[in-house]
This record gives C-alpha cells, sequence and structure tokens, in this order.
C-alpha cells in the first residue's frame, strides 16, 4: 500500500535550534518524494523535492530508501518557517498522497 | 501566471442538501487532483484527472460524491447527499504532465464546506 507517515502532529522549537521534521513512506517502487508547506493564511505550495538534491530556505531532505524515510531539516530555525508541513509521494500513475502534516511552531 | 482558482471560498449548508465545487486549474495542466481536507488531517486525495478521464478515484464516497472535467479543463465536484462527516477544505490542484521530473502540484485556496 502506499502511504506517507509522519509521526509528529507538532513540533515545538526555539529560534536558531536545529529542525528535523520526519516522515517514513511505504511504497514498492522508486517513488518521487515532495515536502509541501502551508504558511498561516496562505496555499499549499512545494517547498521541495527529493529528485533536485536543492536546499530551499535552509531546508533540506535527503531519501533515504534504506530505512524509507525523507526527513526535511534544517540548522538553524527562523520564526517564519512557523507553518504546516507535509510529506508527499507520487505513484508512478501521478497519484500524489500526502502525511498527515505536521506543525511546526518556532518561538522566538 | 494565474494560479488554480476555487469557487465558493465557503459554503455551508443543511444535512441531505447537495452542494458543487468549481476549479479552473492552470492553463495547460493535464492533471487535476480533488483532495479532502478534514481538520487536523492531512489532504486526502478523492480523485485524479488526466485531461478529461479519471485516473484513479479509488478514495471517493461514489454513492454520494461525483466529479467531472468536461473538456479538460474546468472541474466540478458534487456531493448529493451531504453528511455532517463531510464538513471540511475540498482542495483542488494542478500539475503539468506528461514527465515527472517538472511535477509540481499547484493548490488553489480550497473552499471550506460546513455541513450542519
Amino acid at each position: 500500500a502506499q502511504r506517507v507517515t509522519q509521526p509528529e502532529k507538532l513540533l515545538s522549537v526555539f529560534k536558531g535550534a536545529p529542525v528535523e521534521l520526519k516522515c517514513n513512506y511505504s511504497y514498492s517502487g522508486s517513488p518521487e518524494l515532495f515536502w509541501y508547506v502551508q504558511y498561516s493564511r496562505q496555499r499549499l505550495q512545494l517547498l521541495l523535492r527529493h529528485i533536485s538534491r536543492e536546499s530551499i530556505k535552509g531546508f533540506t531532505a535527503d531519501l533515504n530508501k534504506g530505512e524509507t524515510s525523507f526527513h526535511l531539516k534544517k540548522p538553524f530555525a527562523q520564526e517564519e518557517d512557523s507553518a504546516m508541513y507535509y510529506c508527499a509521494l507520487l505513484s508512478n500513475t501521478g497519484k500524489l498522497i500526502f502525511g498527515q502534516g505536521t506543525t511546526l511552531q518556532v518561538k522566538p | 501566471e494565474a494560479g488554480v482558482a476555487q469557487s465558493p471560498r465557503y459554503k455551508i449548508i443543511e444535512k441531505r442538501q447537495s452542494v458543487a465545487f468549481w476549479c479552473n486549474p492552470i492553463s495547460g495542466h493535464a492533471t487535476l487532483y480533488w483532495y479532502q481536507q478534514i481538520l487536523g488531517q492531512g489532504p486526502k486525495l478523492l480523485i485524479q484527472f488526466q485531461n478529461n478521464g479519471v485516473v484513479d478515484d479509488s478514495q471517493l464516497p461514489k454513492d454520494r460524491f461525483s466529479a467531472e472535467r468536461l473538456k479538460g479543463v474546468d472541474s466540478t465536484l458534487k456531493i448529493q447527499p451531504a453528511k455532517l462527516e463531510d464538513s471540511a477544505v475540498y482542495l483542488c490542484a494542478s500539475s503539468l504532465t506528461p514527465g515527472r521530473s517538472n511535477t509540481e502540484a499547484f493548490f488553489g485556496q480550497g473552499t471550506r464546506l460546513t455541513v450542519v
């Protein structure tokens, strides 16, 4: 079964602290994985995709096929990072499946 | 470029009534998704279109939900009759195809449905 699991509903850190948002997936094949973000009162939007191996707003995510994980990391959190983060998996039929989401709260 | 447009933004109906949502995807986007997002949960895929054909509707409650995408552009999602548990935000998204390397789903602002 295709599934995305985000075990933490809420992650609260202080400004400047490191952040790791966890994501595990279940997929028989080679998935494409993404992190989407929703800031307050804004649309859901793409943050980064694993295939690009890019760093966006200081965030990175590495696909670990052995652990079936795609955790999102940032070394120093900023208050403007406070948002809802969703891990998503794209199947080979174009089906885009989301996890339950993690609220990141960065305290001053 | 113009984004994904959805209407209405908000809708309040009584249970057993009918409701319809409309989505206009980004021009040229062949793939269109409808998601249901219940408060505190992640978006749940209801139906996926490729042009005007259905690719996946395995999680669409077909006894009460229906969707169409005539001419492969705009789409409507209908609920008839609505239940209290249908209260949610309904999100529409679109993306380019073919090829997966350029896949990015663009989302509309959603329609917040409250069933009373």
